[in-house]
């Protein structure tokens, strides 16, 4: 069985450019979540998406933003890049449909983000 | 808000010495507790899981319990290896009022075992 597949695993991008990373949850998987992982702030969430619709977002600026398509691989968005957006990036994949019970996720390897 | 406290690292044990780290919880209702671990250049591996009070959770000889009234999820292993080395993660599962999960991390116990 496929795990969760990130892409790029590695990126480096300019300020003010914006950039798109991928995520392809595990079949059957229709959650998608993204996290950010800085040595200052630790692992962040960033948002959740549920078939299709973001379910929930995490205390980040508007410049952060994803989606989820129809097969349930997710996108994240940043724009305007600044210096601090440096970081791995991490997409998990869960089969649970909310509520009670959250039974854990599986994270890809992620995708490391520098911004020069 | 929910929050995990987890104990500061880095720990350096010798191999087949006796793990413990520490880690603590703020939460309303009833979440799910998770260990995850992270190797040098990769994602999080899931570890072990529990998701009720008293629950053990257990995996590759790692245990932790899930002690509600201490609001505890301690990682303990009786024998570590060189290759246990990695980043450890205490984290908690919570759930949205309006449906879905997040989950919120502590920061980490960096393990370093020795020959």
């Amino acid at each position: 069985k496929a795990g969760v597949t990130q892409t790029p695993r590695y990126l480096i991008k300019t300020r003010g450019q914006q950039v798109t990373l991928s995520c392809s949850p595990i079949s059957g998987h229709r959650s998608v979540s993204w996290y950010q992982q800085t040595p200052g702030q630790g692992l962040q969430f960033l948002f959740e998406y549920f078939s299709e619709t973001q379910r929930n977002k995490g205390n980040f600026p508007g410049r952060f933003s994803g989606r989820q398509f129809s097969n349930s691989r997710s996108e994240m968005n940043v724009s305007t890049l600044e210096l601090g957006d440096s970081a791995l990036y991490l997409c998990a994949s869960s089969s649970t449909t909310g509520g009670y019970g959250n039974y854990g996720y599986t994270f890809g390897s992620g995708t490391r983000l520098t911004v020069v | 808000g929910d929050s995990v406290t987890q104990m500061e690292g880095p720990v350096t044990l010798s191999e087949e010495a006796f793990l413990t780290i520490n880690c603590t919880y703020t939460a309303t209702g009833y979440p799910s507790l998770f260990w995850y671990v992270q190797y040098p250049g990769e994602g999080l591996q899931l570890l072990l899981k529990a998701t009720k009070a008293d629950d053990k959770g257990s995996n590759k000889g790692f245990e932790a319990t899930y002690r509600k009234e201490t609001t505890s999820f301690h990682l303990e292993k009786g024998s570590v290896q060189v290759s246990d080395s990695a980043v450890y993660f205490c984290a908690l599962g919570g759930s949205f009022t309006g449906g879905g999960n997040k989950l919120t991390f502590g920061t980490g116990t960096q393990l370093k075992v020795e020959l």
